[in-house]
């Protein structure tokens, strides 16, 4: 079946500018992660749905980040105004549910650039 | 706050040489530990995971981990590396604090000599 998907794969932007992020999970699948991925590092956990409810979002770096899911479906990392240092690959992955023991399938990401 | 350390951000061995790849993380709870690995230009992927059943754990394309909870450590083993086992691995560790995140090592790549 098809697996996780985000769309653009590449946004380039301007400083100051608003950008949107968006994450199609599996099907059926509950549990929501968004992740951000700076170069040489591994992924860096910024926010957790469970359903349509932000479970955790003690990742987030700052007020300029917000993550929606109105339907419990598709996600949408939405950035304002942004900065050089947000340039990164952002991951969604979902599971089936938000149990530690549940695999996560990791989408291919978007690589996002601020000029 | 639980926290993962990979030893060692690049990690060279001989093609059919014992792979070995070192995680060490720290919890106040008990943890579930993961083994992740990113191929070029592809997706994370799951390899294995620990979730308190046995502490010797089996993935796929022949790795294992083994939990040590007296050395907090979960190292990846693999007894003859093969080309395609060229990639990045990330350890991971996620507790039930309430919430479930997953924190991240900064990953090793390994790389595979013919």
């Amino acid at each position: 079946g098809a697996g996780v998907s985000q769309t653009p794969s590449n946004k380039v932007t301007e400083k100051g500018k608003y950008v949107e992020l968006r994450c199609d999970p599996i099907s059926g699948h509950t549990a929501l992660y968004w992740y951000r991925q700076s170069l040489g590092q591994g992924p860096e956990f910024l926010i957790y749905f469970q359903g349509t409810g932000a479970a955790d979002d003690s990742g987030l770096p700052n007020d300029r980040f917000f993550a929606v899911r109105p339907e419990g479906s598709v996600s949408t990392l939405k950035i304002q105004r942004t900065e050089r240092g947000d340039s990164a690959v952002y991951l969604c992955a979902s599971s089936l549910s938000s149990g530690n023991g549940n695999e996560q399938f990791f989408g291919p990401g978007t690589r996002l650039t601020v000029l | 706050a639980q926290s993962v350390t990979q030893l060692g951000s690049h990690v060279s061995v001989s093609e059919g040489a014992l792979v070995l790849l070192r995680c060490n993380y720290s919890s106040s709870v008990p943890p579930y530990l993961f083994w992740y690995v990113q191929y070029p230009n592809q997706g994370l992927q799951l390899l294995l995971k620990y979730t308190s059943a046995a502490t010797l754990v089996k993935g796929i394309n022949g790795f294992e981990a083994e939990f040590k909870k007296s050395e907090t450590s979960f190292h990846l083993t693999k007894p003859s590396a093969h080309m395609s086992d060229a990639a990045e691995y990330f350890c991971a560790v996620s507790v039930n604090t309430g919430g479930f995140k997953t924190i991240f090592g900064a990953g090793t790549r390994l790389f595979v000599k013919a």
